[in-house]
């Protein structure tokens, strides 16, 4: 997988936009970008993942420069219950089931009331 | 839909005895896993299936056994615990494994905290 490198930490205001970035410069043309998270104590979650084009789903929206080597995920309206840590993950299609997900150290997001 | 499901959810065993952890998913996928995650360390898989009768080693699976009799459960089997087995355990499962994008989602149980005396 390529190598992610991701704030230790971010803080946001509850009912304020949250963008994570995440920088993965040495990724491959045929390597995804998941976001998934975990809540304290709980399984992680699957977010939203893209390969060339910014996407967007219920949860939140991911955009991938066009040289595709960064990508931010952001919650358009954070609230408390999105505190969490927050894993970008690079992965080539056929990864899973050879290797482990390898969530790194994350982004350790703190939503404040 | 469950999703994917768990039992138990904390469980505490003596050093020998063995349990099954359960892992049900109802969502046709025909990808699950097991996996380890240690305080501080990130998930180490244990055990995969690509689909029912069909397993395989991922990378810590000494000391675990599984099946796959059907797509949809498939339980971890500690055949005599250890202290180092001590751990949360999450079942994840996706529709496939080899074809990437939403194909290799994985998606998570709520994990089955063990404490082995």
């Amino acid at each position: 997988d390529a190598k992610t490198t991701q704030p230790t930490s971010m803080d946001c205001a509850e009912g304020r936009a949250a963008n994570l970035p995440c920088n993965h410069s040495t990724i491959s043309g045929n390597e995804y970008v998941y976001w998934y998270r975990q809540i304290h104590s709980q399984g992680p979650q699957y977010i939203i993942h893209g390969l060339k084009n910014n996407e967007t789903n219920e949860m939140a929206s991911l955009i991938i420069t066009e040289d595709r080597k960064s990508s931010t995920l952001i919650l358009p309206h954070a609230t408390l219950r999105d505190t969490a840590v927050y894993y970008c993950i690079v992965r080539v299609a056929g990864d899973t089931g050879r290797r482990a997900l390898t969530f790194g150290s994350g982004t350790r997001l703190q939503v404040q009331p | 839909n469950a999703g994917v499901t768990q039992t138990p959810k904390f469980q505490v065993l003596k050093t020998g005895q063995s349990m099954t952890l359960q892992c049900a998913q109802d969502m046709n996928h025909e990808y699950m896993s097991w996996y380890r995650q240690d305080p501080g360390m990130g998930l180490r898989l244990i055990h995969y299936s690509v689909g029912a009768g069909i397993t395989d080693q991922g990378e810590v699976p000494n000391g675990y056994n599984v099946s796959r009799s059907t797509t949809e459960d498939f339980p971890l089997r500690l055949l005599s615990a250890a202290p180092s087995q001590t751990s949360v355990y999450f079942c994840a499962s996706s529709y496939g494994a080899w074809t990437g994008g939403s194909k290799e989602t994985q998606y998570f149980g709520p994990g089955t905290r063990l404490l082995v005396l």
